[in-house]
């Protein structure tokens, strides 16, 4: 069964670093999500993306963050400078249409010193 | 206020007892979703309603829109049904498809 994936399952960062996050979404998905989990705290949508652009974005969302599909397969997610309370499991998600379910990847815990 | 409650936060069941988590949201919804979070972290898309009832396996997600209620039944628990579990929704006045997560139910089936 397609599944979403994501890259690295862990990243430890010092504070001030820029990260990237990677996912790789279901094939023939056209629609692509980033949410956070701090731990111990709800998941919290960040962005969506859709045709190359955003198509809704959160107040998390600062300037410090950026999305990007570089190619037709990957879809990343950059902080620009880390900051202790980014610190979180970051989830990727995928769905075929706009209103379909969207299909989660596992994870990657992002741990800024 | 949050705009998705669940109740209860915690449950424990002995293997076998049927489980019922409850959601409920203040605001117009165009789905509702059930997904489980298993330890590890990783996150699994159970249901997607709009509305009356669905059904896989063991797993049974009803909503009331006009109460703006759902609850996720768990018939014959087992061990390895324990998880988060966390109601998301899709509101209305959101422009595309973003989820809004309720707080999860923490479900612990002993055996």
């Amino acid at each position: 069964e397609p599944e979403v994936t994501q890259t690295p399952s862990h990243q430890v960062t010092q504070m001030g670093q820029e990260v990237i996050l990677r996912c790789v979404p279901i094939s023939n998905h056209l629609y692509f999500y980033w949410y956070r989990q701090i731990l111990g705290q709800k998941v919290e949508f960040l962005v969506s993306f859709y045709n190359n652009e955003i198509s809704e974005k959160s107040e998390i969302f600062d300037d410090q963050f950026s999305v990007e599909r570089p190619d037709g397969s990957n879809f990343t997610l950059k902080i620009r400078s880390t900051k202790l309370e980014d610190s979180a499991m970051y989830f990727c998600a995928s769905s075929g249409e706009i209103w379909d379910t969207q299909y989660f990847g596992p994870g990657t815990r992002l741990t800024v010193l | 206020k949050n705009e998705v409650e669940q109740s209860p936060q915690n449950l424990t069941a002995q293997e076998g007892e049927f489980i019922t988590i409850n959601c409920s949201y203040s605001v117009g919804i165009s789905a509702l979703h059930w997904l489980q979070q298993h330890p590890g972290g990783g996150i699994v898309s159970l249901f997607m309603l709009s509305s009356g009832k669905k059904k896989h396996g063991r797993l049974i997600a009803t909503i009331n829109i006009q109460e703006k209620h759902s609850s996720l039944h768990i018939t014959a628990s087992h061990p390895r049904d324990s998880a988060v579990y966390i109601c998301a929704v899709r509101l209305i006045k959101a422009a595309g498809n973003k989820l809004t997560f309720g707080g999860g139910t923490r479900v612990l089936v002993k055996p």
